[in-house]
């Protein structure tokens, strides 16, 4: 079944540093979105994306899905002690709407 | 316009005690996912449900575990006979549709089994 990877699975920045996290998927995805979840809270939606080889920005976060549609990162710059938190992607499949495989996160801790 | 909604909030059973988890929806939102969460783990797929329908069951486990949607209320997580492996936050999402788009979340409700 399909399965999607997420690396690291830990991440410690110093604030003001830039830092990436990747995703794969054992299959062609559809689309893949990304999640952000606070220590005690829900995951929140952050964007996502359906064209192979796109690329959006949301402020200082730079997501990329990948030209065979299998892989996507999120880059993150100048980082702020906001941005702490778990980052996940899931990854959805046209023959099974609604499924969301989630990768298993990269948790984010920032240091002043 | 309210957010998903889930209750309770935290929930503590005895091992073979039966659990139920609720789940409304965002308004104007038909489809209604479950996912599972063990600490330190990502959201694990369970359930998708509409109205009176389950539409995709395949990530839950065969036994103890049931979901319902049905036409007036909210959706139901029922778990049967808790084992302690049953521990885990589980979270309620909704969207307007299933087809590439966003799922809002709820809060979750963190079950303990004791």
């Amino acid at each position: 079944g399909q399965q999607v990877m997420q690396i690291p699975q830990y991440q410690h920045v110093q604030e003001g540093e830039d830092f990436t996290t990747y995703c794969n998927s054992s299959t062609t995805l559809s689309n893949i979105q990304w999640y952000k979840q606070r220590p005690g809270g829900h995951p929140v939606f952050l964007i996502q994306l359906v064209k192979s080889g796109e690329v959006k920005k949301q402020k200082r976060l730079t997501f990329q899905f990948g030209e065979a549609k299998k892989n996507s990162s999120l880059h993150i710059t100048a980082t702020q002690t906001t941005d702490v938190g778990t980052y996940f992607c899931a990854g959805q499949q046209s023959d099974s709407w609604g499924k969301l495989q989630f990768g298993a996160g990269t948790q984010v801790v920032v240091t002043p | 316009n309210a957010g998903v909604m889930q209750n309770p909030r935290h929930l503590v059973r005895r091992r073979g005690q039966e659990a139920r988890l609720r789940c409304s929806p965002m308004k104007g939102h038909s489809h209604v996912y479950w996912y599972r969460q063990l600490p330190e783990e990502g959201l694990k797929f369970m359930v998708y449900l509409q109205k009176e329908n389950i539409i995709d069951e395949s990530g839950m486990p065969k036994e103890r575990f049931s979901a319902e949607f049905p036409k007036e209320g909210p959706s139901i997580l029922r778990i049967q006979q808790v084992v302690r492996g049953d521990s885990a936050a589980y979270f309620c999402a909704s969207s307007p549709t299933d087809m590439a788009y966003e799922q809002f979340f709820g809060p979750g409700t963190r079950l303990t089994v004791l």
